[in-house]
């Protein structure tokens, strides 16, 4: 049984443009929801992370906005950068352990 | 700075034979976990451990074992390599129970 569940699977936007992954969970028990970035070749590394009484945290162009009610997260990119092409993990973590979503590949295109 | 590593980087080796993967932190961080990322699948926790001598088992645990012996170490066994562990494996740390986890580079093992 998944409990993270995360869509897209892979997103293609324009330099520029708003970047936006959706995640959705089970588990009410769920207390801390952190995003990680992994470039290929290397391990996953923290990028914003939001705690369940907190509806929305920001942090430059990194955005998650989070429904308590509909058990669903979502992280997103403004002025999306090449540089931001990897791929992304949300997760959902209860006395430290983590339930990752499968990932999502972004490219950002020149 | 502070850091995790793993080691070796690759392993090639082949069905049947145990295999032992290398983590070390100098965070000093209590809390230190075993993941292994497939094509698909994302993430999936292995072993995980709150502190030295506690162990506990997560979603994907058989064919593995770890043991904690210090604050810094975490090393991952497959008693018994099978070709459905050929994967890449990584370790993370973290200093709150729920908060941060620091991953390390990954060991890419392949089970012939």
């Amino acid at each position: 049984q998944q409990q993270v569940k995360q869509s897209p699977q892979s997103l293609i936007v324009q330099k520029g443009g708003i970047s936006i992954i959706n995640c959705a969970y089970e588990n009410t028990a769920f207390d801390y929801f952190p995003w990680y970035q992994q470039f290929p070749g290397k391990g996953p590394a923290l990028l914003i992370a939001i705690r369940p009484d907190v509806s929305e945290k920001k942090e430059g162009r990194f955005t998650i906005s989070f429904n308590k009610s509909a058990k669903q997260f979502s992280l997103h990119i403004m002025d999306s950068q090449p540089g931001d092409s990897a791929t992304y993990f949300c997760a959902a973590s209860r006395a430290g352990k983590s339930t990752f979503g499968d990932g999502t590949t972004l490219t950002v295109k020149p | 700075d502070a850091e995790i590593t793993q080691s070796p980087r690759h392993k090639i080796t082949e069905t049947g034979r145990q295999v032992t993967l290398a983590c070390h932190q100098t965070w000093n961080h209590n809390n230190m976990f075993w993941y292994r990322q497939d094509l698909g699948h994302g993430l999936r926790l292995i072993h995980y451990s709150y502190g030295v001598h506690d162990t506990n088992k997560g979603e994907v645990s058989d064919g593995y074992s770890v043991s904690r012996s210090n604050t810094e170490d975490l090393p991952l066994t497959l008693e018994s390599a099978a070709s459905s562990q050929t994967s890449v494996y990584f370790c993370a740390s973290s200093e709150l129970i729920s908060g941060e986890q620091y991953f390390g580079p990954g060991t890419r093992l392949t089970v012939t």
